[in-house]
């Protein structure tokens, strides 16, 4: 399985759009991006996954590049219920063994 | 639709002892997958049952076997404890066809004296 590379920790303000980057260079033809996060005591919370085109749905934006090496995580509007633990895996198709690496801490401050 | 549910939700346990923990995941799911979470070593994978089937293995010791029943629920066990098997474990479940959306539980927290 392909390794990710994140940011430990970002800070972003109530309301605007936080950008969590994610460096998957090793990442094969098969593979998909999935982002999950943890907000504290709970159990990780799936967000969106994407193979090569862009994909949004009601949570989140997801922006793959042309070579598919690395991606960015976008939280339109972001509160401070967004405060969490952001997780970018890299997975093969026909698997649901996921690789969590460390993450990003993501702070929403008012 | 109900969610992934775990239980117990807490458990103390004493060194040399063994557990079950069970999985209850969501109707019309296939597939379950363990995962370990402890501050020093994060998530990490366990195994995934799908179909009453081992699909996936983490790199574990033998300690943490599992299985999953015809209805889809799933029990681990964890055998010998030792302190380090300390940790929240959750389960997920998916509907296992492909790489689907994981739904997770809340954890069941293991601690072991």
């Amino acid at each position: 399985d392909a390794k990710t590379t994140q940011p430990p920790s970002m800070d972003c303000a109530e309301g605007r759009a936080a950008n969590l980057p994610c460096n998957h260079s090793t990442i094969s033809g098969n593979e998909y991006v999935y982002w999950y996060r943890q907000i504290h005591s709970q159990g990780p919370q799936y967000i969106i996954h994407g193979l090569k085109n862009n994909e949004t749905n009601e949570m989140a934006s997801l922006i793959i590049t042309e070579d598919r090496k690395s991606s960015t995580l976008i939280l339109p509007h972001a509160t401070l219920r967004d405060t969490a633990v952001y997780y970018c895996i890299v997975a093969s198709y026909n698997t649901d063994k996921l690789i969590f690496g460390t993450g990003t801490r993501l702070q929403v401050f008012p | 639709k109900a969610g992934v549910t775990q239980t117990p939700r807490y458990l103390i346990k004493t060194r040399g002892q063994q557990v079950t923990l069970s999985c209850s995941p969501i109707s019309g799911h296939r597939s379950v997958s363990w995962y370990q979470q402890t501050p020093g070593q994060g998530l990490q994978f366990l195994f995934e049952y799908f179909s009453e089937t081992q699909r996936n293995k983490g790199n574990f010791p033998g300690r943490f076997s599992g299985r999953q029943f015809s209805n889809s629920r799933s029990e681990m066990n964890v055998s010998t404890l030792e302190l380090g098997d300390s940790a929240l474990y959750l389960c997920a479940s998916s509907l296992g066809d492909y790489v689907n959306e994981q739904f997770f539980g809340p954890g069941t927290r293991l601690t072991v004296l």
